[in-house]
Order: C-alpha cells, then structure tokens, then sequence
C-alpha cells in the first residue's frame, strides 16, 4: 500500500512572495498524485493531478506540481501568493489496484502576511 | 451544476440519539465514500461504496453505518453516537472505481456530540 506524508503543518508566506509546499510518498509502482485544496468552511477541491506523461503538471488558480520519482516527492508551487490562497493543501496518493484506497496527508496550513 | 449536497451542515447531538447525515450527487457516480477530518490526523475514511448495495469499510468504521440503496445518495448512520465522533465529516464520490482517485466533495458536516 501507499503512504504520503507532508512535513510542514503550517506554511506563513507574505502575498505575492512565491510558494513550495511539500509532498512525499511512498509507493512501489508509479502512483497516482494528486494536490486538494479546502479553503475554510468548504469541501475539499481537486487542484491538479499526474498520472503519467510530462512530470511538471498545471493545475488551477495558477498553481503547479513537479513530479520528481527519484526524491519520491511533489510539491505544488506558486510564484506570487494571494491572500486569497489561504487554506489547508493535502496531497494525496493513489493506485489503479482496486484494493487500494486513496490516501491523504495530514495537510498543510498555508497563511498569508499582508 | 455538478455537485455533492451533504445535510446537514452543523449537528450538535447527545450521547447516544441516532442520527443520519445524508449525501446526495447529482452526476451518476459508481464509487461514493465518507472521511472524517480531525486536527492533527488529516483525512480518515470510514466507509466507501463501489456501487449499489456494495460497501465496504474504511480505515475507521467503528460506530458508523451506511447504505447505498440507490446510486445517488450514500447515508451515514450513527446508532449510538459518542464524543469521540465529534468531527467534520466529509462525503465524496467519484464516476468509476478506476477513477476513484478523483473525488469530487460536499461541503462538509461539523458534528458535535455531547
């Protein structure tokens, strides 16, 4: 089975400052990867995903994620934060094995400085 | 518009008065499922559903319920609800099993038992 972990629970960055979050995972096939976002009070919304091809994926809102299998890791970028873009981030993993489930990090929390 | 509708929003409850949190989709999804959010420990599944009348349990099933008796709603139940349940919850569904790693999510449900 698959495991995913993001080492930072809080993030502070000053808007228009850019960002990395971090994402690490372990899984022994190629997998599934993918970044959520939940601002407050809502549910969680897809912000971009890699399955295979081109390891530097686009999502929305202008963020991006590189996938880099020999650091096991894929992280989400942005190169000017709004203050807008303050919410919790997961990164999740997953496989096309039926018995696997997706599986979601513990999130990071990403505040804005005015 | 494409969505997942979760009733009701906010639930505050004693010990032990069954309660039922509904979750409805509207785009003909195969694969549906429920997560709680708890501080510190991300997103846990409970339980999930491949189709009608096929469940399965999660990561954290105990003391919880579901059903899927028809292909757009997936209720979840709690008989016996305790403090330990106080949480957000969250339901998702996804169009396939193969695509269950893209799930689409409702709003969220802020329980809190007493």
């Amino acid at each position: 089975a698959q495991s995913v972990t993001q080492p930072d629970i809080h993030i502070t960055v000053s808007e228009g400052a850019s960002l990395e979050l971090r994402c690490n995972y372990s899984y022994g096939a190629t997998p599934y990867l993918f970044w959520y976002v939940q601002s407050p009070g809502q549910g969680l919304q897809l912000l971009l995903k890699y399955f295979s091809g081109d390891t530097l994926v686009q999502g929305i809102k202008g963020f991006e994620a590189e996938f880099k299998r020999s650091q096991s890791s894929f992280n989400l970028r942005k190169p000017s934060v709004h203050w807008s873009d303050a919410a919790e981030y997961f990164c999740a993993v997953g496989t096309l094995n039926r018995d696997d489930k997706i599986i979601f990090g513990k999130g990071t929390r990403l505040h804005i400085l005015p | 518009e494409a969505q997942v509708t979760q009733n009701p929003r906010y639930l505050i409850t004693v010990t032990g008065k069954k309660l039922t949190v509904t979750c409805s989709q509207n785009m003909n999804h195969e694969y549906m499922s429920w997560y709680r959010q708890d501080p510190g420990l991300g997103l846990r599944q409970i339980y999930y559903s491949m189709n009608v009348e096929v469940t399965d349990k999660g990561d954290v099933p105990e003391g919880y319920k579901v059903s899927r008796k028809e292909k757009r709603n997936f209720p979840l139940i709690l008989e016996s609800p305790s403090p330990n349940q106080t949480s957000l919850y969250f339901c998702a569904s996804s169009s396939d099993l193969l695509a269950k790693n893209i799930q689409y999510f409702g709003a969220g449900t802020r329980l809190s038992v007493l």
